[in-house]
């Protein structure tokens, strides 16, 4: 079945370590998304991809990180630069930027 | 800039009645797409409805129907015949530019009560 996986569903992190995020897609789809959402809030845009090899930041990019090697996977780590990383972090794909985009099952992470 | 704004952090509604979600958005673009999605307990993210924005019809989706006004640049969510399972929250989203930047609103909690 086509779709987008995430992995890990539960993340833990140490304050001051550095954690990816996988996100894989078997759609065939361009675009790439990385959205945080917290406790009673929308989506905010981390960062986004339309093409291998290059991704654009969204609202919230800092203290995170991206790559796009591969039009499958848009894998996101969030470094220690970040000073409140605990929310959900969900990954989408669309096929071109103005279709609609199918999300994975979402992230949970939590700093102890 | 480009912004969706949801002014309903939470509606209600009784099982088999009618509610309206409300968004507008703001955007330079003459071409641009709108969406709702349904983001239930289990936190999966659903397509609820598209709209493109060059289509004056109002899309439909069994119960799900829209009234996309370009001109005020409002796009709400018209649930008819509620169900219980359609609690859950409700996203507006746009999507615009050669980029195809997708933009959230904060959100409507929506519950339906038996």
């Amino acid at each position: 079945d086509g779709g987008i996986t995430q992995s890990p569903k539960y993340l833990f992190r140490k304050e001051g370590q550095n954690v990816t995020l996988s996100c894989e897609q078997n759609l065939n789809h361009d675009a790439m998304y990385w959205y945080r959402q917290d406790p009673g809030q929308g989506l905010r845009l981390i960062y986004y991809s339309q093409i291998v090899n290059d991704f654009q930041k969204g609202d919230i990019a800092e203290g995170y990180s991206v790559s796009r090697e591969k039009k499958e996977s848009f894998p996101l780590t969030v470094t220690s630069a970040q000073k409140n990383p605990t929310a959900f972090y969900l990954c989408a794909s669309s096929i071109m930027g103005r279709t609609e985009a199918f999300f994975g099952q979402g992230t949970r992470l939590t700093v102890v | 800039a480009q912004t969706v704004t949801q002014s309903q952090p939470e509606m209600s509604v009784q099982e088999a009645e009618t509610v309206t979600l409300s968004c507008t958005y703001d955007t330079s673009e003459s071409d641009y797409y709108l969406f709702w999605y349904k983001q239930p307990p289990s936190r999966q993210m659903i397509l609820v409805i598209r709209q493109e924005a060059y289509k004056q019809q109002n899309a439909t989706e069994n119960r799900f129907s829209v009234n996309f006004q370009k001109a005020a640049k409002s796009f709400s969510l018209k649930i008819s015949d509620s169900q219980l399972g359609d609690a859950a929250m409700y996203f507006c989203a746009n999507i615009e530019g050669s980029q195809g930047n997708l933009i959230f609103g904060k959100g409507t909690k929506l519950s339906v009560k038996p």
